[in-house]
């Protein structure tokens, strides 16, 4: 089976930094997706780890620990429209399993 | 435009009558897939399949079936809805079967069962 943690709220203050958690515990593992969802939206693709490491995009990133079933999504420089929920993803056993997300509350 | 459309966005019916929620992308994709997302819960599969006529359950299969008669097309039906199914729905596709490649998804069906 699938398991998939990360907090359900986060809130921080635009220009700042917020780090989303996401553990994981799968019965097969080929990769973890993160994703953006804003409200009654499609979830859009942020990020992509397969090996341990941090991948960097812009003013996002992710950090994965195959070890430790980990990962983490960092955002910097928090701007209002980053308000959404974020969803981590595990590809395996021939589907992507997803948290129940993160939804993160940006205030000016 | 590599896209993922799906028919209809927002959906009213009442118990027991039979829809059909259409899915088509462009991309020439193999993998495609349906998800249902309710709030807490996330995003559950429904079904997924390989390719052209090969259709397997995802975790919550129970209510639904698919078809996957042409390469671009999966549709999902719902062949007796109940109120249980009252959801937001959506279609994927993806080019790699195995990870990698993440999904394209489509823009949302929200459905509600009277």
């Amino acid at each position: 089976g699938q398991n998939i943690d990360q907090p359900t709220e986060m809130t921080a203050t635009e220009g700042a930094i917020v780090q989303i958690n996401c553990t994981y515990q799968t019965s097969g593992f080929n990769g973890l997706f993160w994703y953006q969802q804003h409200a009654g939206e499609a979830p859009t693709f942020l990020s992509y780890n397969v090996l341990d490491g941090l991948e960097e995009k812009g003013r996002f990133s992710s950090f994965l620990s195959r070890s430790k079933g980990y990962s983490y999504l960092l955002l910097k420089e928090l701007q209002m429209k980053d308000s959404a929920s974020y969803l981590c993803a595990v590809w395996g056993d021939y589907k992507l399993s997803f948290g129940a997300g993160t939804t993160v509350t940006v205030r000016a | 435009e590599a896209q993922v459309t799906q028919n209809p966005r927002y959906l009213i019916t009442v118990t027991g009558k039979k829809l059909t929620v259409t899915c088509s992308q462009n991309m020439n994709h193999e993998y495609m897939s349906w998800y249902r997302q309710d709030p807490g819960l996330g995003l559950r599969q429904i079904y997924y399949s390989m390719n052209v006529e090969v259709t397997d359950k995802g975790d919550v299969p129970e209510g639904y079936k698919v078809s996957r008669k042409e390469k671009r097309n999966f549709p999902l039906i719902l062949e007796s809805p109940s109120p249980n199914q009252t959801s937001l729905y959506f279609c994927a596709s993806s080019s790699g079967g195995a990870g990698g490649y993440g999904y394209t998804f489509g823009s949302g069906t929200r459905l509600t069962v009277v």
